[in-house]
């Protein structure tokens, strides 16, 4: 079985610039979670998503941070304008069920 | 609202030794509770988890943790650490009927020495 895709690993841009990471999930997974992982410290949840429609994003910075789903498979998280402090691994995950996910290798964002 | 905390940001053991990595949660309810692990540049990979069946857990690589629900706590071991269990570590719980959002413990980096 394929695992969770992720792109692109690495990235950096300046401050104020726009980006966007993609996300590939294992296929027939419902559900598509993104987590946002700043160094030293345990993901946090940015967004959840069941098929297309979002569960949970209480914690997204909606002034800067979206997320979309299309067709309910791949999605895509877009930062615009990025702020110093969004320097972050940011680890998309899918499951079946709410207790088996599967995670990507991450994308991991510089901002300078 | 539901926490956990990873008690020890570094914990190094010698090779062949036990591995105890601790991890109390809070919750409301009955949780879920998770164990990861991380390698360099890698994303999280599941070593085992809790959801309330047999309070000892066994999971993959040798490692297995206990859910003591009197302490709130679920402490990861191993019994004979290897050099290849060096890591950052995570724990991480789950509520029962959520929606399958994890909130995570800090961490813990395991050294592992020759």
């Amino acid at each position: 079985e394929a695992g969770v895709a992720q792109s692109p690993r690495y990235k950096i841009i300046e401050k104020r610039q726009s980006v966007a990471f993609w996300c590939n999930p294992i296929s027939g997974h419902a559900t598509l979670y993104w987590y946002q992982q700043i160094l030293g410290q345990g993901p946090k949840l940015l967004i959840q998503f069941q098929n297309n429609g979002v569960v949970d994003d209480s914690q997204l910075p909606k002034d800067r941070f979206s997320a979309e789903r299309l067709k309910g498979v791949d999605s895509t998280l877009k930062i615009q304008p990025a702020k110093l402090e969004d320097s972050a691994v940011y680890l998309c995950a899918s499951s079946l069920d709410p207790y088996g996910y599967t995670f990507g290798s991450g994308t991991r964002l510089t901002v300078v | 609202a539901q926490s956990v905390t990873q008690l020890g940001s570094h914990v190094s053991v010698s090779e062949g030794a036990l591995v105890l990595l601790r991890c109390n949660y809070s919750s409301s309810v009955p949780p879920y509770l998770f164990w990861y692990v991380q390698y360099p540049n890698q994303g999280l990979q599941l070593l085992l988890k809790y959801t309330s069946a047999a309070t000892l857990v066994k999971g993959i690589n040798g490692f297995e943790a206990e859910f003591k629900k009197s302490e709130t706590s679920f402490h990861l071991t191993k019994p004979s650490a290897h050099m290849s269990d060096a890591a950052e570590y995570f724990c991480a719980v789950s509520v029962v009927g959520n929606t399958g959002k994890l909130i995570f413990g800090q961490g813990t980096t395991l050294q592992v020495k020759p």
